[in-house]
């Protein structure tokens, strides 16, 4: 079974610093895709960073970075220069190819993480 | 230019009424989806649509229909509500296997009372 597990339930971070948010999770697939969302007051689910199993080089986005151990299974997001917009709710996301392999549809989201910025 | 949108955002009704979500998307996506966020913020899909087609039927009760007349659209259709349908529901669209992600409309809060 595909699990997504964020261990992490709140986190914070003052203004400029650096904040990192932890992700594991579990698939038999060699070939995969994870996402970071990120879900602030307003409800909007919006997409931080993704990251290609296949690359060993890790996904940047502005500000946002991640640390992807494929091994360890493990897939981190770095937050730099935190800003106060920054607060909101973060999920990790892995999404599973459906029976007939012509969507990867299925995402199977963590539990999240609350992210507070401090001014 | 909204690229998800749903409507209604709010939605407050009483048990044992039927109510519909719409959604409609302007990416050109292919596949259609109906998440639902429970009261703990928890992320759950329940179905997903490729080109018109049901892909995805998570175990969901019958009294919830999905309906996608064309690619751009994926209506959420609930029968005789109850207590326990009150949450978020969210629609989201992807192209292809969805490796360049997927974009989110920005929900729909039901509550049943």
């Amino acid at each position: 079974a595909q699990t997504v597990t964020q261990s992490q339930p709140e986190m914070s971070v003052q203004e400029a610093e650096t904040v990192t948010l932890s992700c594991t999770y579990d698939t038999s697939e060699s070939d995969y895709y994870l996402f970071w969302y990120k879900q602030p007051p307003s409800r909007q689910m919006i997409l931080v960073i993704r990251q290609e199993a296949y690359k060993q080089q890790n996904a940047t986005e502005n500000r946002f970075s991640v640390n992807f151990q494929k091994a360890a299974k493990s897939f981190s997001l770095k937050i730099s220069d935190s800003q106060l917009g920054d607060a909101a709710m973060y999920f990790c996301a892995l999404p599973l190819k459906n029976a007939g392999g012509t969507s990867y549809g299925k995402l199977t989201f963590g539990q999240g993480t609350i992210l507070t910025v401090h001014p | 230019d909204t690229a998800v949108s749903q409507t209604p955002k709010y939605l407050v009704t009483q048990m044992g009424n039927d109510k519909s979500i719409k959604c409609e998307q302007n990416l050109g996506h292919d596949t259609m989806y109906w998440y639902k966020q429970d009261s703990k913020k928890f992320l759950k899909i329940m179905f997903s649509y490729n080109n018109k087609e049901l892909i995805i039927n998570e175990t969901v009760p019958n009294r919830f229909s999905p309906k996608s007349p064309d690619k751009a659209h994926l209506n959420l259709h609930i029968n005789s509500l109850e207590l326990g349908d009150s949450a978020v529901y969210f629609c989201a669209s992807s192209q292809g296997l969805g490796a360049s992600g997927y974009t989110f409309g920005s929900g729909t809060r039901l509550t049943v009372v």
